[in-house]
């Protein structure tokens, strides 16, 4: 069975610093990727996704994520965060003919200093 | 033109009561899906269906019936609410389950309270 993990509970930035959020994998095979976020009291919007080519991925919001196989890694990046990018990161695997199912790691929440 | 909506938004209910939460989707997906997140922020899917077909069934307890009139629409029912079926609920919804169909796009959530 698949799993996810987001080593980091809360992480704190400046705005205008950089940004990396971690996610660990666990899966046999290539995994589908993803990145959502939750604003406070809101739905998940869908950052980015990895399925397949191109290990770097640009995704919404000027986020980007790398795939790195050999570490089952798949860590979300912003080069300068804004006070708006407060919230909670959610790193999740989707696993091929598993039926559509996503795990999802415990989260990650952001918290931009002014 | 909301894509994934959920009624309603907020829930407050006693326990053992019934309750339904309506989800529905304007993407013209064929798959869609209900997750629980606890008050821990925990995810957990619960169950999907394609094609009006249930696919996924995650050992949720019977009390949790999900019923799909069409591909649109994913509703859930809970019998005999408990203290523990607190948490926010999430449909979700995907073009299908192969690739990069299997892309899964989240409704704003229900937010159940029950005292």
């Amino acid at each position: 069975a698949q799993s996810v993990t987001q080593p980091d509970i809360h992480i704190t930035v400046s705005e205008g610093a950089s940004l990396e959020l971690r996610c660990n994998y666990s899966y046999g095979a290539t995994p589908y990727l993803f990145w959502y976020v939750q604003s406070p009291g809101q739905g998940l919007q869908l950052l980015l996704k990895y399925f397949s080519g191109d290990t770097l991925v640009q995704g919404i919001k000027g986020f980007e994520a790398e795939f790195k196989r050999s570490q089952s890694s798949f860590n979300l990046r912003k080069p300068s965060v804004h006070w708006s990018d407060a919230a909670e990161y959610f790193c999740a695997v989707g696993a091929k003919g598993g039926g559509n199912k996503l795990t999802f790691g415990t989260g990650t929440q952001l918290k931009v200093e002014l | 033109d909301t894509a994934v909506s959920q009624t309603p938004k907020y829930l407050v209910t006693q326990m053992g009561n019934d309750k339904s939460i309506k989800c529905e989707q304007n993407l013209g997906h064929d798959t869609m899906y209900w997750y629980k997140q606890d008050s821990k922020k925990f995810l957990k899917i619960m169950f999907s269906y394609n094609n009006k077909e249930l696919i996924i069934n995650e050992t949720v307890p019977n009390r949790f019936s999900p019923k799909s009139p069409d591909k649109a629409h994913l509703n859930l029912h809970i019998n005999s609410l408990e203290l523990g079926d607190s948490a926010v609920y999430f449909c979700a919804s995907s073009l299908g389950l192969a690739g990069e169909q299997e892309t899964q796009y989240f409704g704003p959530g229900t937010r159940l309270l029950v005292l």
